[in-house]
C-alpha cells in the first residue's frame, strides 16, 4: 500500500523565516509529486509539481525531489503570516494524469508575526 | 489551472436520504475526474475515478453501490451518497483529471447527516 509520510506539526516560523517542510513516499515507482496548500474549510490549494530529481522554484516556494531517497521537500522563503496553512504532499504513480493522488495527513504551518 | 465548481457547498440531510453532489468543469473537457472525502483533522483519500462515458472505477474499501458516481458527459461528474448514515458526514471534493497532468480542487461540498 502507497504510503506519504508527513511531520504533523504545528511547525512555528517566525515572520520573514524560511520554512521547510518535508514528506517521504514509500512506493518507489512514484513519479509524480505535489504541494497543497489548505486553508481551514476550505478545499486543497495547488503550489508546486515537480518530476524530475533536483530543484524547482517558483516565486517564493522551491519544492526538491530526491528520488532515491524518496524524499520531497517544500521550502518557503520570506514567510507571510498569509502562509499558515497546513501543506499536503501528494504522490502519484506512473499512471500520469488518469491515476489518483496518495496524500499524506499535512503539516500545519504557523508564521508568527 | 483549470477552473471546476461544485454544487452545494454545504447540505445537511436526515439519515436514510439520498444526496446527488455536481461537479462541473468550467473551461475544458473532462475525461477523467476524481473524487476525494476527508474527514476532520485527517488527510485526503481517493474514492473514485470518473471516467466520461464508461463505469467508474472505485478505491479498496469504496462501496460502489453506495457512493453512485455518473459521468454522462465531459463537464458533469455527479456523486450521489445513497442512504446517507451520519458516519457518510465528510468533506466531498472533486478534481480534474485528464487531460490535465496536475490535478486541481473544486470548492467541495460539506455533507453533514443527522
Amino acid at each position: 500500500q502507497k504510503e506519504v509520510e508527513q511531520n504533523s506539526g504545528p511547525l512555528s516560523v517566525p515572520e520573514g523565516a524560511i520554512a521547510s517542510l518535508n514528506c517521504t513516499y514509500s512506493d518507489r515507482g512514484s513519479q509524480s509529486f505535489f504541494w497543497y496548500r489548505q486553508y481551514s474549510g476550505k478545499s486543497p490549494e495547488l503550489i508546486m509539481s515537480i518530476y524530475s530529481n533536483g530543484d524547482k522554484e517558483d516565486g517564493r516556494f522551491t519544492a526538491q525531489l530526491n528520488k532515491a531517497s524518496q524524499y520531497v521537500s517544500l521550502l518557503i522563503r520570506d514567510s507571510q503570516p498569509s502562509d499558515s496553512a497546513t501543506y499536503l504532499c501528494a504522490v502519484r504513480g506512473e499512471g500520469g494524469g488518469a491515476d489518483g493522488l496518495t496524500f499524506g495527513k499535512g503539516t500545519h504551518l504557523i508564521i508568527q508575526p | 489551472g483549470a477552473v471546476v465548481s461544485q454544487h452545494p457547498s454545504r447540505v445537511i440531510c436526515k439519515s436514510g436520504t439520498s444526496v446527488k453532489i455536481e461537479c462541473r468543469s468550467l473551461d475544458f473537457q473532462a475525461t477523467t475526474m476524481f473524487w476525494y472525502r476527508q474527514f476532520p483533522k485527517k488527510s485526503l483519500m481517493l474514492m473514485a475515478t470518473s471516467n466520461e462515458g464508461s463505469k467508474a472505477t472505485y478505491e479498496q474499501g469504496v462501496e460502489k453501490d453506495k457512493f453512485l458516481i455518473n459521468h454522462a458527459s465531459l463537464t458533469l461528474s455527479t456523486l450521489t451518497v445513497t442512504s446517507a448514515h451520519p458516519e457518510d458526514s465528510s468533506f466531498y471534493i472533486c478534481t480534474t483529471g485528464l487531460p490535465y497532468n496536475e490535478q486541481f480542487f473544486g470548492p467541495g461540498t460539506r455533507l453533514t447527516v443527522l
